[in-house]
């Protein structure tokens, strides 16, 4: 099973609410990004863990906070968007990430309406 | 650095035409190469993978062959389908870390 869930498929939120995505993966993998896609645009790295620490931080606003409660599940935890927030909120996972090489393996992503 | 490029697109073609989608990167080191495919309103799916050089990732008709000495990892397929409409991403991944980088992306239209 190489599948990466994420919830929930679609969400519009007001620039004051605060709301999370979550994703899950059950393949045992210790790697665990999340990305931000625009239209037309190939995914943008925003953050990475490894064994639930966080390795990489692409200088992402705060307004943005992972969290990844154990090696199973990675959340984004939203708070104080922009409308230019709107996209397509992809988690993937991988085995590992130093030694580089692996397949990463993409969830449905969250489709984020910022209003 | 890393980085990839391919062909712009879109790429309009017929059912059962030839596809090739160009793609070429520059690395350091010796990366693992990767298509990715992404239909409407979905995420990415893997399509082929190949980790070192003279390597042919192949599915679903699709095939592509890591070429060193030209840095290039085309996207071939012989007989496209309606079905194979959707953007594909080719990705590198460095042996050090395993953070991609993307081309920008190309949109396949088969029409009937």
């Amino acid at each position: 099973d190489t599948e990466v869930t994420q919830t929930p498929k679609h969400l519009v939120m007001g620039m004051t609410n605060k709301k999370s995505l979550k994703c899950e993966q059950h393949m045992g993998h210790r790697a665990m990004y999340w990305y931000k896609q625009k239209a037309k645009k190939p995914p943008e790295l925003m953050f990475v863990y490894s064994y639930e620490k966080l390795s990489i931080n692409e200088s992402v606003p705060s307004r943005f906070s992972p969290e990844c409660p154990n090696s199973s599940l990675l959340n984004l935890h939203l708070h104080a968007l922009q409308p230019e927030d709107s996209a397509l909120y992809l988690c993937a996972s991988s085995h590992r990430l130093a030694g580089g090489g692996d397949t990463q393996y993409f969830g449905p992503g969250t489709r984020l309406t910022v209003l | 650095g890393n980085s990839v490029t391919q062909m712009e697109g879109p790429v309009t073609l017929s059912e059962e035409a030839f596809l090739t989608i160009n793609c070429t990167y520059t690395a350091t080191g010796y990366p693992s190469l990767f298509w990715y495919v992404q239909y409407p309103g979905e995420g990415l799916q893997l399509l082929l993978k190949a980790t070192k050089a003279d390597d042919k990732g192949s599915n679903k008709g699709f095939e592509a062959t890591y070429r060193k000495e030209t840095t290039s990892f085309h996207l071939e397929k012989g007989s496209v389908q309606v079905s194979d409409s959707a953007v594909y991403f080719c990705a590198l991944s460095d042996r050090d870390f395993n953070k991609f980088y993307f081309g920008s992306g190309t949109k396949l239209n088969v029409k009937p």
